[in-house]
């Protein structure tokens, strides 16, 4: 059985950083695609940041140069460190596995629970 | 950057069948395949259609997908509605190599 489970999340000030993890397990996750997907308190989902299998890296405009996103194949393991937070980040954060279907299209087909993050003073 | 834009809240009467759209900024709606997601409250996303108008195993025929050209927009129609299908619904798309989710829609049945 596919599980992701993240971790990580809490009350941070402006200004501050935050680790998150995603703990995968139930498939090879070496070979999968990932992302984090974050949502507001009753707003809607907003694409953060993606890795591919061979490491490569994409961000969204607005966390480009605070977030960095890494993974730990060894460790069956997804991460997103998060500096210089702002209000704006607060947030459920979610992994997400993707599933590919014909060029290049793709699903996310897995989600974990999500942690949440919370930016005040 | 290209925005997929979504009608705030729909309601209908169970039994009944409700169209929620998902409509591009710019461009073709066409160039890339729509997905949709099913957000009940306080759980993850579900995938209920891929590619325009494919079903995950598991997501019943009254779910289905469509796109039109000349709106350039997409479509997740839900028909024989139940009280279980009460959720947010999201469409999400791509631009270039960033992904694009709607602002979703929250159906309401009634």
């Amino acid at each position: 059985e596919v599980q992701l489970v993240e971790s990580g999340g809490g009350l941070v000030q402006p200004g501050g950083s935050l680790r998150l993890s995603c703990a995968a397990s139930g498939f090879t996750f070496s070979n999968y695609d990932m992302h984090w997907v974050r949502q507001a308190t009753g707003k809607g989902l907003e694409w953060v940041s993606l890795i591919g299998s061979a490491g490569d890296t994409y961000y969204a405009n607005s966390v480009k140069g605070r977030f960095t996103i890494s993974r730990e194949n060894a460790k069956n393991s997804l991460y997103l460190q998060m500096n210089n937070l702002r209000a704006g980040d607060t947030a459920v954060y979610y992994c997400a596995r993707v599933r590919y279907f014909g060029s290049g299209s793709y699903y996310f087909d897995y989600w974990g629970q999500g942690t949440l993050v919370t930016v005040s003073s | 950057n290209f925005m997929l834009t979504q009608p705030h809240s729909v309601s209908e009467s169970p039994g009944k069948t409700v169209t929620i759209s998902c409509t591009g900024s710019s461009g073709s709606i066409a160039s890339n395949y729509v997905q949709w997601y099913q957000q009940r409250p306080g759980s993850a996303p579900t995938t209920v259609i891929f590619e325009d108008n494919q079903r995950p195993s598991g997501v019943p025929d009254r779910f289905s997908g469509s796109i039109d050209r000349s709106s350039n927009s997409a479509s997740l129609t839900i028909s024989g509605l139940k009280t279980e299908d009460e959720a947010d619904y999201y469409c999400q798309s791509f631009d270039s190599t960033n992904v694009v989710f709607g602002g979703g829609t929250k159906l309401t049945v009634l």
